[in-house]
């Protein structure tokens, strides 16, 4: 079976500072991660994702992550957030079968920027 | 990115009545739909998923009778929570694929609050 566990439920930063929200993960098989944002009462948008092939992946907003095989880590980095970024973040993850679609979530890490 | 688009948006409705949430796909073929339920301040739990022309795949500890999904064709999911309680109040999202066009990626709609009274 497959699990993620997001560190930190709360990050509170000052608008500038780098910020990084980690996410672990558990699982048998081949795996797929993706980290999510969700402003308040949306949906999800995905941020990034990682499929195979360089381990450093680069997203949207300029977030990035890097995947650890080997500590089963997929941390999710930004060197300067913005008061935009203020929202819930979700790390998840998919087994080869399913990739994007049936996604175990982690619990979920609260960015809050603050001025 | 493509465009899942759930209605309605928040729905109030009384205890013991029935509601419908749908979720389509606006410029994809979606041919497998998931649904998720988020309670405040929680993550999202996958509840089902519905692949088009066949029955949904409940995830254990989902009342596939009290939550029924519907995925008649390939643009539309429907899940609707019968004779709703207070417990059900809770915030639903849906998320859409295509196998065959769209890769790995699975597209959310924006969610839809349920409040029962």
């Amino acid at each position: 079976a497959q699990s993620v566990t997001q560190l930190d439920s709360q990050v509170p930063v000052f608008e500038e500072a780098p910020v990084e929200l980690r996410c672990n993960y558990s699982s048998s098989v081949s795996v797929y991660l993706f980290w999510y944002v969700q402003y308040p009462n949306q949906g999800l948008q995905l941020l990034l994702k990682y499929l195979s092939g360089s381990t450093l992946v680069k997203g949207i907003n300029g977030f990035e992550a890097e995947f650890n095989k080997s500590q089963t880590s997929f941390h999710l980095r930004k060197p300067s957030v913005h008061i935009s970024d203020t929202a819930e973040y979700f790390c998840a993850v998919s087994d080869g079968y399913n990739q994007g679609g049936k996604l175990i979530f982690g619990q979920g890490t609260e960015l809050s920027v603050k001025p | 990115g493509a465009v899942v688009s759930q209605h309605p948006s928040w729905v109030i409705c009384k205890s013991g009545t029935s509601v419908k949430i749908e979720c389509r796909s606006l410029d994809f073929q979606a041919t497998t739909m998931f649904w998720y339920r988020q309670f405040p301040k929680q993550s999202l739990m996958l509840m089902a998923t519905s692949n088009e022309g066949s029955k949904a795949t409940y995830e254990q500890g989902v009342e596939k009778d009290k939550f029924l999904i519907n995925h008649a064709s390939l643009t539309l999911s429907t899940l609707t929570v019968t004779s709703a309680h207070p417990e059900d109040s809770s915030f639903y999202i849906c998320s859409a694929r295509s196998d065959t066009t769209m890769g790995t990626e699975a597209f959310f709609g924006q969610g839809t609050r349920l409040t029962v009274v």
